[in-house]
């Protein structure tokens, strides 16, 4: 099993800055199946990025991911008031498991 | 509009058992792999297990911490998936969601609260 860790736990931040959320796995993720999952309060997650990089449909050009093997990193160029949730990097192979998540709030 | 649409969640007993649904719309059912993914509160998100479509003859594969407890079937005329859960332990307690795979976990329903206590 593929176990994933994100760093920073929180991440404390002011409108308009920039975030990067790192995602770092046990060993390399098979055919860059790593995603991205934006959750907020009493809502189920939504899917951000696939692939590694690719946006999911209507997700805005502020919300980037890259990397490769173990190490990936989810990038929020311009931090929007609605940016404030927790975020969890993902892995699709079999079985599939998720990181524990990284808060980001407002400063 | 895909919509997964989760029921049953209730109180139970440890060592108790329940089955919680998903009602699936908006998308061909019987193509997909569906899953379930659980989050207890205030915690992150673990993945369940799935089941996957017919023409893999509808396979599950389960998280090591439910294996051999919990179960995952389907009804494609009915465009529903099911968890059946055994021998509840308090650990169990969490929001179960019911999760479209086309190719990634892409469409998620709002999750249904299983309780387990005494």
């Amino acid at each position: 099993e593929i176990v994933l860790t994100q760093s920073p736990g929180t991440l404390s931040l002011s409108p308009g800055e920039r975030a990067t959320l790192s995602c770092r796995a046990s060993q390399s993720v098979r055919s860059n199946y790593l995603a991205w999952y934006q959750q907020k309060p009493g809502q189920a997650p939504r899917l951000l990025i696939y692939g590694v990089s690719s946006r999911a449909t209507g997700i805005p050009d502020r919300f980037s991911g890259s990397g490769s093997g173990t190490d990936f990193t989810l990038t929020i160029s311009r931090l929007e008031p609605e940016d404030f949730a927790v975020y969890y990097c993902h892995q699709y192979g079999s079985p599939f498991t998720f990181g524990p998540g990284t808060k980001v709030d407002i400063k | 509009e895909v919509q997964l649409v989760e029921s049953g969640g209730a109180l139970v007993q440890p060592g108790g058992s329940l089955t919680v649904s998903c009602a699936a719309s908006g998308f061909r059912f019987s193509d997909l792999t569906m899953h379930w993914v659980r989050q207890a509160s205030g915690k992150g998100l673990e993945w369940v297990g799935r089941i996957r479509d017919k023409g893999y003859n509808y396979a599950t594969e389960y998280g090591a911490s439910v294996s051999g407890r919990f179960f995952i079937s389907r009804d494609d005329s009915k465009n529903m998936a099911y968890l059946h859960m055994n021998s509840l332990e308090v650990e169990d307690t969490a929001i179960y969601f019911c999760v479209r795979e086309n190719w990634l976990l892409d469409y998620w329903g709002q999750g249904t609260l299983v309780t387990v206590s005494s």
